[in-house]
């Protein structure tokens, strides 16, 4: 299917757990960023990356770790998973300036961690 | 740094009857502004933004914005909102960075709920 996929859509696990999130876009787009969505926060981006093997931390990155081998997949580590992680992640991508030009989202990852 | 603050949390509102969400961002230099939408258990899609030019701005499903420099504002509007518009509201600001790379700094979000 063309577009951005994220899985899995739901996930429970333990804290202190290894967990990876994993991110797909048929597009080919240059950009793509992980956001992550609480209460009253809105969406606030952990990491981006601007073509592949090139990442950049955004406002939230600890914690996390990502890499980009290929253009099109943007897998998300949480190394070791705490109650605070627990998030709606949402991955995204552009074609140019995100800036200026339009994201796409994924449909979400709701991570729960106990 | 850039910030945008979205004034109402939530916005009830009847069928039919007009709607504007409110939102306000903090800059010295000039912005590109964004509302994005999201329904229930989705990811966001963009309704309209504002580059340069006019300042009303038309987005899809009937919404509107208006940038107003001097107000610092970019308010979303539509005059008759349907059950289907229940969703939660992005206000987003792009701050500019040296390297030439914008980053979308996005408001609180306001929930809209639209009652028959």
């Amino acid at each position: 299917d063309a577009g951005i996929t994220q899985s899995p859509r739901y996930k429970i696990t333990e804290t202190g757990r290894q967990v990876t999130l994993m991110c797909h876009q048929t597009w080919s787009h240059s950009y793509m960023f992980w956001y992550r969505q609480d209460l009253g926060h809105g969406l606030r981006l952990i990491y981006y990356s601007a073509a592949a093997d090139i990442t950049d931390k955004g406002e939230v990155p600890d914690g996390y770790v990502v890499s980009r081998s290929k253009t099109e997949n943007f897998p998300l580590t949480l190394e070791s998973a705490t109650r605070s992680q627990t998030s709606v992640y949402f991955c995204a991508s552009s074609e140019w300036d995100p800036g200026r030009y339009e994201q796409y989202f994924g449909p979400g990852t709701r991570l729960t961690v106990t | 740094a850039q910030s945008v603050t979205q004034l109402d949390s939530q916005v009830p509102v009847f069928e039919e009857a007009p709607v504007e969400l409110r939102c306000n961002y903090s800059s010295s230099v000039s912005v590109y502004l964004f509302w994005y939408v999201q329904y229930p258990n989705q990811g966001l899609q963009l309704l309209l933004k504002y580059l340069s030019g006019s300042t009303l701005v038309k987005g899809i499903n009937g919404f509107e914005a208006e940038f107003n420099k001097s107000q610092t504002s970019f308010h979303l509007r539509k005059p008759s909102v349907h059950i289907s518009d229940t969703a939660e509201y992005f206000c987003a600001v792009s701050e500019g960075s040296p390297g030439g790379y914008n980053k979308l700094i996005f408001g609180a979000g306001t929930r809209l709920a639209v009652h028959p």
